[in-house]
């Protein structure tokens, strides 16, 4: 049972131009989202978050989205650059609930010269 | 200051033995968790720890995991009796304390591979 869903596996966008990242969940309970990004033989890094009681949270180059009645998430970068080119999670947690992260399978996304 | 460390990187072991992954989290982190990535997935939780206690252990998937935090600090992932579907890489994350809006700091994990 996949709460979290990142249905692209990968993404190629061109430098300077937005990438779009989608996320979905299935569990209404979820009231925390982050995304995090993840390079090759390192750790995931967290990048950015938002709580359901807001639909938009921006930081520098990165604008997180929320849609509660669509129960979809999307991370915005613009303009890309290419040391964004990394795997990206989306995960989502309850904050009453449990600690843990729920994660979704990541969307590998490359940006072109 | 450092990081979450996490040692070994790398581990090859054959199916049935045991195992040990230890994790070193960032000095004065209460909260430690344990995820396991396997390929072409996200991390998957396992066990949190908050302080010595393990708080929260619903994420092991049977008895031949198990994990320690004795000292509140370092914790180590003990499994007994590989099998090669325990493959992936295991990853140790802390956080400054139990609050849900405290961000978890990842380690590069362990790449565990059974044969």
């Amino acid at each position: 049972d996949q709460q979290v869903k990142q249905n692209s596996p990968s993404l190629s966008v061109q430098e300077g131009r937005i990438s779009i990242l989608n996320c979905d969940y299935t569990n209404s309970m979820f009231d925390y989202f982050l995304w995090y990004k993840k390079y090759p033989a390192e750790g995931p890094t967290f990048l950015i978050s938002i709580s359901s009681i807001k639909d938009k949270n921006e930081d520098g180059r990165f604008t997180v989205f929320l849609n509660k009645s669509a129960k979809h998430l999307s991370l915005h970068i613009v303009p890309s650059q290419p040391g964004d080119s990394a795997v990206y999670f989306c995960a989502a947690k309850i904050i009453q609930g449990a600690q843990k992260l729920v994660f979704g399978q990541g969307t590998r996304l490359t940006i072109n010269p | 200051g450092a990081g979450v460390s996490q040692t070994p990187s790398n581990k090859v072991t054959e199916k049935g033995k045991y195992v040990e992954l230890r994790c070193d989290p960032i000095s004065g982190h209460t909260a430690l968790y344990w995820y396991r990535q396997s390929l072409g997935q996200g991390p998957e939780f396992l066990i949190y720890f908050q302080g010595t206690g393990a708080a929260d252990d619903s994420g092991l998937p049977n008895d031949r995991f198990f994990a320690v935090r004795p000292e509140g600090s370092v914790s180590t992932l003990k499994i007994q009796r590989t099998e090669r579907g325990d493959s992936a890489v295991y990853l140790c994350a802390s956080s400054r304390d139990p609050s849900s809006y405290n961000e978890q700091f990842f380690g590069p994990g362990t790449r565990l591979t059974v044969l």
